[in-house]
């Protein structure tokens, strides 16, 4: 059992539209983090998300930790070619007693031109 | 400055042999965690390195081991290969300890044939 489920697992969309990657969880976390992999490449930090109900917002894409800090999504407005990619969420989960991220599943993200 | 480097990049072995990845983290960060990527479980933690010791170490068995040396470089070692450890090794560096911003590098993709 993943502790950090993500949903949808892939998304094949049209330059342009918008869409919502969720990630969610049972348990609390202390923080979660967004990462977004390109093909070849390792997992690139995008932000990180403390308080809950906390929203950020990096250019076209807003973070959203969930009031409860169980859930976090990411809204990615007007999609262009270039945010192709695996996007990841990780977090600390308070319960656990670690310091060690925990990733979640994954969102595949396929944009067309 | 340079980021993570891992190496080697791409490498195939065959079931028994064992094999042994490198990461150098940025300069001036002392703690390098390592992480196993596979298309059926995501992102799984291995075990985290910070001044040469190792701080947490992730459910994989006893064939995977690593050290971290003086200059914060680090290796993961792979005895006894299997199909299923065919995927990518991911190292990521922080400055401190425990889920600090982690900075990837590319990874080494193992084929265990």
């Amino acid at each position: 059992t993943q502790l950090l489920e993500q949903s949808p697992q892939f998304l094949s969309i049209q330059e342009g539209e918008n869409l919502t990657v969720y990630c969610n969880s049972s348990s609390v976390f202390s923080s979660l983090q967004w990462y977004r992999q390109e093909p070849g490449e390792g997992p690139v930090l995008l932000v990180t998300v403390v308080t809950g109900g906390e929203v950020k917002k990096l250019k076209r894409l807003t973070f959203q930790f969930g009031d409860a800090r169980k859930d976090s999504s990411l809204h990615i407005t007007a999609a262009q070619p270039g945010d192709t990619g695996l996007y990841l969420c990780a977090g600390l989960p308070r319960a656990y007693n670690t310091d060690k991220l925990i990733f979640g599943t994954g969102t595949r993200l396929q944009v067309f031109p | 400055k340079a980021g993570v480097t891992q190496t080697p990049r791409y490498l195939i072995k065959t079931r028994g042999q064992q094999v042994t990845l490198s990461c150098s983290p940025i300069s001036g960060h002392r703690s390098v965690s390592w992480y196993q990527q596979t298309p059926g479980q995501g992102l799984q933690f291995l075990f985290e390195y910070f001044s040469e010791t190792q701080r947490n170490k992730g459910n994989f068995p006893g064939r995977f081991s690593g050290r971290q040396f003086s200059n914060s470089r680090s290796e993961m070692n792979v005895s006894t290969l299997e199909l299923g450890d065919s995927a990518l090794y991911l190292c990521a560096s922080s400055q401190g300890t425990g889920a600090n911003v982690l900075t990837f590098g590319a990874g080494s993709r193992l084929t265990v044939l």
